[in-house]
C-alpha cells in the first residue's frame, strides 16, 4: 500500500534557528510531491510543489529518491511559519486518482 | 473571483438526523474531493469524483453518501450510520492529481 509518513506529530524551533520538516513515501518510481500548509484558521494551502522547484516563503524540499523522503528546509524559521505542515505525494505512475496525505506535523516557532 | 466554497462554516447536528454540507467550485475542475480532519489524524478521504455523475469511495465511506449531478457541486451527507461524525471537513477540487488540490475554508461538523 501507498503509504506517507511524517514522523514529528510536533516540532518547535525558536525563530532564526533551520527547521526541518520530515517526509517518507513508499511509492516506487517517481511520484510527484507536494507541501501543503494550514495557519491558524486558514484554508489549507499549496505551499511547494516539487516539480516547480519553487522555493515558497523561503521553504524549500529536496526529493531524495534513494531515501524516498521529501523533507520541508527552512534556514531561518519566522514566528509567521508557525502551522500545520502536510506532505502529499501523488504516485504518477501508479494509476492513482488522488493524493495520499501525512499525518501532518504541527510548527511552532518560539520568539 | 475563482474558488471553491463551502457552506456552512459551522453546523451543529442532533443525534439521528441526516446532515448535507455543501461544496461549490467555479475552477472548471472535474475532479472533486471530501476530507475529513481529526486532530492527530491528518486528512482522511471520505469520497472523491473524477467526473459528474460518477464517484468513489475514499478510505472512510461508510455512514456518508455524495451525488455529482454537476460539475460545480459535490455535496456531503452525513448520515445518522456515522458513528463519530464530530469533525472538520474539507473539500478540495483539481484538474488533475498530479496539480495538486485546491481546498475549500472547511465545515466544522458537531453532534449535540
Amino acid at each position: 500500500a501507498q503509504r506517507v509518513t511524517q514522523p514529528e506529530k510536533l516540532l518547535s524551533v525558536f525563530k532564526g534557528a533551520p527547521v526541518e520538516l520530515k517526509c517518507n513515501y513508499s511509492y516506487s518510481g517517481s511520484p510527484e510531491l507536494f507541501w501543503y500548509v494550514q495557519y491558524s484558521r486558514q484554508r489549507l494551502q499549496l505551499l511547494l510543489r516539487h516539480i516547480s522547484r519553487e522555493s515558497i516563503k523561503g521553504f524549500t524540499a529536496d526529493l531524495n529518491k534513494g531515501e524516498t523522503s521529501f523533507h520541508l528546509k527552512k534556514p531561518f524559521a519566522q514566528e509567521e511559519d508557525s502551522a500545520m505542515y502536510y506532505c502529499a505525494p501523488y504516485p504518477v505512475q501508479g494509476g492513482s486518482e488522488k493524493l495520499v496525505f501525512g499525518k501532518g506535523t504541527k510548527l511552532t516557532v518560539n520568539p | 473571483d475563482g474558488g471553491i466554497t463551502q457552506s456552512p462554516k459551522y453546523l451543529f447536528r442532533k443525534e439521528g438526523q441526516n446532515v448535507t454540507l455543501s461544496c461549490e467550485q467555479n475552477l472548471n475542475h472535474d475532479a472533486m474531493y471530501w476530507y475529513r480532519q481529526d486532530p492527530g489524524q491528518g486528512l482522511r478521504l471520505i469520497y472523491y469524483s473524477q467526473i459528474v455523475n460518477d464517484f468513489q469511495k475514499g478510505d472512510i465511506a461508510e455512514g456518508y453518501s455524495v451525488s455529482r449531478e454537476k460539475k460545480e457541486s459535490f455535496p456531503l451527507t452525513v448520515t445518522s450510520a456515522q458513528k463519530n461524525p464530530t469533525a472538520f471537513y474539507l473539500c478540495a477540487s483539481s484538474p488533475d492529481s498530479s496539480y495538486g488540490y485546491t481546498f475549500g475554508s472547511g465545515t466544522r461538523l458537531t453532534v449535540v
